[in-house]
C-alpha cells in the first residue's frame, strides 16, 4: 500500500511555543489529506480535513487559529500547534487519500507532549 | 445522538481460536464500513472495507460481516496467533459515502495468548 510519514515522531515543547507537524504522501498524490487527534486509550478524533490549495475544513470544536493547517502540494499537509499547552499533549496523526479508489493511509504519528 | 460503539473491554483469546469483535453505530447510515489495526504508538492500518450492499468480506484469516439492520459489524480473526495482538478500530463514513471523512469507534483490545 500506499506511505505515508510524519516528521517529527515525538516532540516536547515548552508552554507558549509553537510545533509544526509534517505529513507527507511518499509514493502518491494526496488531493485530501486529513488529521486526527488520539488522547490514552481513545479512539481517534478527527480535527480537520485538509485539501490541497483550499482552506483547511476544521470539526466542530476544533480552533482553526490554534491548529494552523496548510496543504501546499499534493504531497505535503503540515499542522502547526501555536501557543501550545499541556492540555495538547497528544498523538497527532494524520492520513492521506489515495485516488482514484479513495482508500485512506495512515502516517506513524507524532507524540506531542508539552511542558 | 450519533454513536459508534466497540467493546471497551479487552478480549483474551487463546492462541489458534476466533476471535470476534462486534461495532454498533446509531444514527448513522454508512455506505461503508472499514476496520483497523493499530499498535500501540503507530497510526491505524487499514484492513478491510465492506459496503452497505456487500454481507461479508474475507481477507486471508480475516472476515467481516455488515447488517445494515441490526446496525453492526462483526470482525472475525481466524486462528488467532500471538502477533494479532493490538488494537482493532471499526471506522464508517459519517457523510453516507458524501467524501472521504472517517468516524472512528474507540477500538477493541485484543490479547492472543500462546
Amino acid at each position: 500500500g500506499a506511505v505515508v510519514s510524519q516528521h517529527p515522531s515525538w516532540v516536547i515543547c515548552k508552554s507558549g511555543t509553537s510545533v509544526k507537524i509534517e505529513c507527507r504522501s511518499l509514493d502518491f498524490q494526496a488531493t485530501t489529506m486529513f488529521w486526527y487527534r488520539q488522547f490514552p486509550k481513545q479512539s481517534l478524533m478527527l480535527m480537520a480535513t485538509s485539501n490541497e490549495g483550499s482552506k483547511a475544513t476544521y470539526e466542530q470544536g476544533v480552533e482553526k487559529d490554534k491548529f494552523l493547517i496548510n496543504h501546499a502540494s499534493l504531497t505535503l499537509s503540515t499542522l502547526t500547534v501555536t501557543s501550545a499547552h499541556p492540555e495538547d499533549s497528544s498523538f497527532y496523526i494524520c492520513s492521506g487519500v489515495q485516488p482514484p479508489v479513495n482508500e485512506q493511509f495512515f502516517g506513524p504519528g507524532t507524540r506531542l507532549t508539552v511542558l | 445522538s450519533q454513536k459508534i460503539e466497540q467493546n471497551s473491554e479487552a478480549l483474551n483469546i487463546q492462541e489458534g481460536k476466533t476471535a470476534t469483535l462486534t461495532c454498533n453505530y446509531t444514527n448513522y447510515s454508512p455506505a461503508y464500513l472499514q476496520w483497523y489495526r493499530q499498535d500501540p504508538g503507530r497510526g491505524p492500518v487499514f484492513l478491510l472495507l465492506i459496503r452497505e450492499n456487500e454481507k461479508e468480506k474475507r481477507k486471508e484469516r480475516l472476515k467481516v460481516t455488515f447488517d445494515t439492520t441490526l446496525k453492526q459489524s462483526l470482525f472475525h480473526i481466524t486462528a488467532s496467533q500471538p502477533a494479532d495482538s493490538a488494537t482493532y478500530l471499526c471506522a464508517l463514513d459519517p457523510l453516507g459515502a458524501a467524501g472521504n471523512k472517517l468516524t472512528f469507534g474507540g477500538g477493541t483490545r485484543v490479547l492472543v495468548k500462546p
